[in-house]
This record gives C-alpha cells, sequence and structure tokens, in this order.
C-alpha cells in the first residue's frame, strides 16, 4: 500500500507553475531522500528528481524538487502540454526497510 | 543502459511464475537491482531488490516468504521466483537498477515491464 500521500491531480495552464506535495512521516521523508517519478500512459516510469533536488542528465530545469521535514514537493514552471503525466513520490522506509512510493498525482494541462 | 524484461503470462491462483531481467550497458555487479510492479489503473508498489553483490536482499511484506529474488552475474540477469500467486499480485512487472551497489538510493533505469495475470 501506498504511505507516502499525494494529491490525486494538479492542473494548470501553459506556462503556469504547478506544484505536487508528497506527505511522509519520520521513518521515510523524515530520514531519507526522496526521488520524482515521470509516467506517461502505457509508458514505464522514468527519474525525474533524486536526492530531493537533483535532475538526471536531460531532464530540464523546469523541473524541480524540495524537501522540509517529512514531505516533499516537486514543481513544474513552465507548464507544456508534454508535462501531461503521473508524477510519483519515492523513499526508503526505516520502519518497512523498503521502499514506499506515493499515491500518484495525474497533471493536466488546460 | 538497457533493462529486458520477459517470463510474465497467464497462471493460475496458487501457481508459480519466473520472471527474468537481462541487463546490459553498466558493470552489473556494481549496482542494486529492484522489481517493482504496478497494478491496471494503480499506482507503483515496490516488490524486492537485491544488492550488487547480491548477499543482500529485502522484500515488500506483501510477497515476503512467496517471492524471491535472485542475480546471476554470469548472465547479468536478475530473476524473480514468484510462488503461490494471488490475484493481487496481477500487475505489470518492473525491473529497475538502482544507482549503487546498496538497496537505498532509487530507480534511475526501468525496463519497459511484463505483465502477469492470476486468474483462473
Amino acid at each position: 500500500q501506498s504511505v507516502l500521500t499525494q494529491p490525486p491531480s494538479a492542473s494548470g495552464t501553459p506556462g503556469q507553475r504547478v506544484t505536487i506535495s508528497c506527505s511522509g512521516s519520520s521513518s521515510n521523508i523524515g530520514t531519507n531522500s526522496v526521488n520524482w517519478y515521470q509516467q506517461f500512459p502505457g509508458s514505464a516510469p522514468k527519474l525525474l528528481i533524486y536526492s530531493n533536488v537533483q535532475r538526471p542528465s536531460g531532464v530540464p530545469d523546469r523541473f524541480s524538487g524540495s524537501k522540509s521535514g517529512t514531505s516533499a514537493s516537486l514543481a513544474i514552471s513552465g507548464l507544456q502540454s508534454d508535462d501531461e503525466a503521473d508524477y510519483y513520490c519515492a523513499s526508503w522506509d526505516d520502519s518497512l526497510n523498503g521502499y514506499v512510493f506515493g499515491t500518484g498525482t495525474t497533471v493536466s494541462v488546460l | 543502459v538497457k533493462l529486458v524484461e520477459s517470463g510474465g503470462g497467464l497462471v493460475q491462483p496458487g501457481g508459480s511464475l519466473r520472471l527474468s531481467c537481462v541487463a546490459s550497458g553498466f558493470t552489473f555487479s556494481n549496482f542494486a537491482l529492484d522489481w517493482v510492479r504496478q497494478a491496471p489503473g494503480k499506482g507503483l508498489e515496490w516488490v524486492a531488490g537485491i544488492t550488487g553483490s547480491g548477499t543482500t536482499t529485502e522484500y515488500a511484506s506483501s510477497v515476503k516468504g512467496r517471492f524471491t529474488i535472485s542475480r546471476d552475474s554470469r548472465k547479468r540477469m536478475v530473476i524473480l521466483q514468484m510462488n503461490g500467486l494471488r490475484a493481487e499480485d496481477s500487475a505489470t512487472y518492473y525491473c529497475t537498477k538502482e544507482a549503487f551497489s546498496t538497496i537505498y538510493y532509487g530507480f534511475d533505469v526501468w525496463g519497459q515491464g511484463t505483465t502477469v495475470t492470476v486468474s483462473s
């Protein structure tokens, strides 16, 4: 089951900034780093942000991550139609001794 | 860097299935590998992981005692042996590579997935 809580959906118009939250606890986000994954329908997920704030090579700087306490956020600035996808946060959980994912957020561009 | 899964299919409840994932493009023993699954229309769920050396494995509570993850360095392959399958195990199973040899830092490369359906 998902241990990290995300809003089910988020939306914005082209060019706007959208922020997705990811709420956890002291055993996961509070202690360990957060990664974010982007998934288009019918495709495998792709790493978008790692170690809370780092972008892999090739990921536009329109995508940024942050973490504070037991929560993390993903921001998409200059929203584009190509950004329509599902977004998942993930972190290691010390209590479960395994990875936990967020519930997922579907981003729509109006 | 590439991960290619195989072995998915239709199996009856209580049955077994063996998923394989062949890796290429990186030094195999230097990186941990994991399986992550996604039921139809649902979110992602981590299933199991194995360190680069193969000496340590971790499992989600939902599969512990039923699934076994292993790796074969000679074949550059990670295997998920699934026994006692249940309907709730039906999902697309993704093979993933971690950024380091330990099971901790998350998944930087994903395969395309293989689909498992458990049904009578």
